[in-house]
């Protein structure tokens, strides 16, 4: 079974420092890793994508994310935060094997909160 | 525009009285999902689709239905609901590549239900 973790239930920052948002999986097989963002009251978005392409992965809004074997890490990074970042971000990986690899396992969740 | 729909937007209703939440994709999508959202649990897969005429139990499936008459409609039925089904829920689409590797998933805008 494969499972991720997010480390940190809320995280706040002040407007232009930067962002660091962490998530381990567990995974048997070489994973697809994402992110999405959830703004409030609004649906999900997918920020960037982790496919065994390149291990540094760059989404939109100044985003990006690195895949780390070693350490079965995906940690979630922009380097100055905006306003606007203020959202629900969710670490998120697939399996292979259901649904054609279209199965999705959520964390729990990350509270972004940014600060004046 | 590509787009989820989902109906209705916002639900509430009592224990017992069956209700349907439709979804429908125009991107001709033959993956189809539905998850549920609570609070510190992050997303869960209640029930999926492969195609046509093809369902599958997600990781919550109880007291829930599907069906998949036809490619871009899936529709959520709660034949006796109950107030532990009250929760924030999302339809997504998506179109297997055939090689097992992951496409992105759309999601509707979510239908927060309420049952009293």
């Amino acid at each position: 079974a494969q499972s991720v973790t997010q480390l940190d239930s809320h995280v706040s920052v002040s407007e232009g420092t930067p962002v660091l948002l962490r998530c381990n999986y567990s995974s048997s097989y070489s994973p697809s890793l994402f992110w999405y963002v959830q703004h409030p009251n609004k649906g999900l978005q997918l920020l960037l994508k982790y496919t065994s392409a390149a291990t540094l992965v760059k989404g939109i809004n100044g985003f990006e994310a690195e895949f780390k074997k070693s350490e079965t890490s995906f940690h979630l990074t922009k380097p100055s935060a905006h306003m606007s970042d203020a959202a629900e971000y969710f670490c998120v990986v697939s399996d292979p094997f259901t649904g054609g690899g279209n199965k999705l396992t959520f964390g729990t969740g990350t509270q972004l909160k940014v600060e004046l | 525009e590509a787009q989820v729909t989902q109906n209705p937007r916002y639900l509430i209703t009592v224990t017992g009285k069956k209700l349907t939440v439709t979804c429908s994709q125009n991107m001709n999508h033959e993956y189809m999902s539905w998850y549920r959202q609570d609070p510190g649990l992050g997303l869960r897969q209640i029930y999926y689709s492969m195609n046509v005429e093809v369902t599958d139990k997600g990781d919550v499936p109880e007291g829930y239905k599907v069906s998949r008459k036809e490619k871009r409609n899936f529709p959520l039925i709660l034949e006796s609901p109950s107030p532990n089904q009250t929760s924030l829920y999302f339809c997504a689409s998506s179109s297997p590549d055939g090689r097992r590797s992951y496409n992105e998933q759309f999601f509707g805008p979510g239908t927060r239900l309420t049952v009293l």
